[in-house]
């Protein structure tokens, strides 16, 4: 079936405005994730979703980010009043279940490249 | 918190070749998992292989194939007959086995090895 889709591919935007990034996870899986991957600080873990709850937000890098997910598949990671450092690729993985042998096995989408001007 | 380093930033190999990308990694969980991804230009992250910490037979996916060694923390990646399509960056990954809630499903991430395959 098709994998992980994320929108758009790559976004410029200018400091201070707002942007939405979109998550198309694997038809079925239950867990979602979004990642942070920049040169400074490499690949970071930002949220985990079970379903449409995420149980913990403190991997979130300030309260200008923010992320839901609606009828437990698609998701959507909102930066505020964006500035210079948000600069980064946001990639998105999902598994069929959180944790469970090979089925929690996680699988990326291409990546969403963000510019802040 | 758990740590993984990867201590070779690029590694360059001649086609049909063998290389060893290497990678610690410190815990105090007993239970984990480990893993080794390929990222290539795309960008897409792609599995290459996957370790159980309990099962102590090392994991092989045809060229691929793992060393593990749980006392060491230590989980290096051995490619054989290495092919073009091989180059790319590698990221070794760590996983807790718990549900402890948030954070415990993320994947702790080395900051990568640059593969550089020569023709």
């Amino acid at each position: 079936g098709a994998g992980v889709s994320q929108s758009p591919s790559n976004k410029v935007t200018e400091k201070g405005k707002d942007v939405e990034l979109r998550c198309d996870p694997i038809s079925g899986h239950t867990a979602l994730y979004w990642y942070r991957q920049s040169l400074g600080q490499g690949l970071e873990f930002l949220i985990y979703f079970q379903g449409n709850s995420a149980p913990d937000k403190s991997g979130l890098p300030s309260d200008r980010f923010s992320a839901e997910r609606t009828g437990g598949s698609v998701s959507t990671l909102t930066i505020q009043r964006t500035q210079q450092e948000d600069s980064a690729v946001y990639l998105c993985a999902s598994s069929l279940v959180p944790s469970g042998g090979a089925r929690d096995t996680q699988y990326f989408g291409p990546g969403t490249r963000l510019t802040v001007l | 918190a758990q740590t993984v380093t990867q201590s070779q930033p690029e590694m360059s190999v001649q086609e049909a070749e063998t290389v060893t990308l290497s990678c610690t990694y410190d815990t105090s969980e007993s239970d984990y998992y480990l893993f080794w991804y390929k990222q290539p230009p795309s960008r897409q992250m792609i599995l290459v292989i996957r370790q159980e910490a309990y099962k102590q037979q090392n994991a092989t996916e045809n060229r691929f194939s793992v060393n593990f060694q749980k006392a060491a923390k230590s989980f290096s990646l051995k490619i054989s007959d290495s092919q073009l399509g091989d180059a790319a960056m590698y990221f070794c990954a760590y996983r807790s086995s718990s549900l402890t809630g948030g954070g415990a499903d993320g994947l702790t991430f080395g900051k990568g090895t640059h593969l550089i395959i020569q023709p």
